[in-house]
């Protein structure tokens, strides 16, 4: 069993919509991070959360620490939107640990 | 201030060659870390080292895989006897301290190097 399992593993939108990906981690932790990694590959950090909620422009990201789970939102979404979406855990030990990706796409 | 350096984003060696992948941090990282990814998986780490330490290689092959981060230069990923199995994009990350823990988005990511291996 994977530490980080996020939800769902692909997902296919409207434009305008509103979009949650999930992630559950199994781990004690000190952070959790939301990564954004487009076809092209790059990868770039949108969040880091230990607690509470954060927001950047139509991203929103929450943790529930006691729950072991994060939601990272995205309102009135758009095509450029499409990635995949990666949650990982900053763990006991000296690593992170990675979900499997949700694999966006947003449909004019 | 460039973000993380990756040399080289594409890399095509056949079997049995050796294969280098290169990483310098962001100005003032002492951290680096790298991951790999495999066709239709997720990121998986490998090894965490500090200049001139690995710190947690944890995550490396037993063989042919080797790491350095060395007082001068950059951090060196290296794959001996390359196998098709070893194809896979490599990223390399750095943070300024240990745990990524302070500030927002300490984590900061290469744009990875994608090994083919033929």
């Amino acid at each position: 069993k994977n530490e980080v399992e996020q939800s769902p593993q692909n997902l296919t939108a409207q434009e305008g919509e509103f979009i949650t990906i999930n992630c559950s981690y199994s781990v004690g932790i000190s952070a959790l991070h939301w990564l954004q990694q487009h076809p092209g590959g790059g990868i770039v950090s949108l969040f880091m959360l230990s607690s509470g909620k954060k927001k950047h422009g139509r991203l929103i990201a929450t943790i529930n620490i006691q729950e072991k789970h994060s939601s990272l939102h995205i309102t009135a979404s758009h095509p450029r939107d499409s990635a995949v979406y990666i949650c990982a855990v900053w763990g006991s030990g000296n690593q992170f640990y990675f979900g499997t990706g949700t694999s966006l796409t947003v449909i004019p | 201030n460039a973000g993380v350096m990756q040399n080289p984003r594409h890399l095509v060696r056949r079997r049995g060659q050796e294969a280098r992948l290169r990483c310098s941090p962001m100005k003032g990282h002492s951290h680096v870390y790298w991951y790999r990814q495999l066709p239709e998986e997720g990121l998986k780490f490998m090894v965490y080292l500090q200049k001139e330490n690995i710190i947690d290689e944890s995550g490396m092959p037993k063989e042919r895989f080797s790491a350095e981060f060395p007082k001068e230069g950059p951090s060196i990923l290296r794959i001996q006897q390359v196998v098709r199995g070893d194809s896979a994009a490599y990223f390399c990350a750095s943070s300024p301290r240990q745990g990524a823990t302070s500030g927002a988005n300490v984590l900061t990511f290469g744009a990875g190097s994608r090994l083919t291996v033929l």
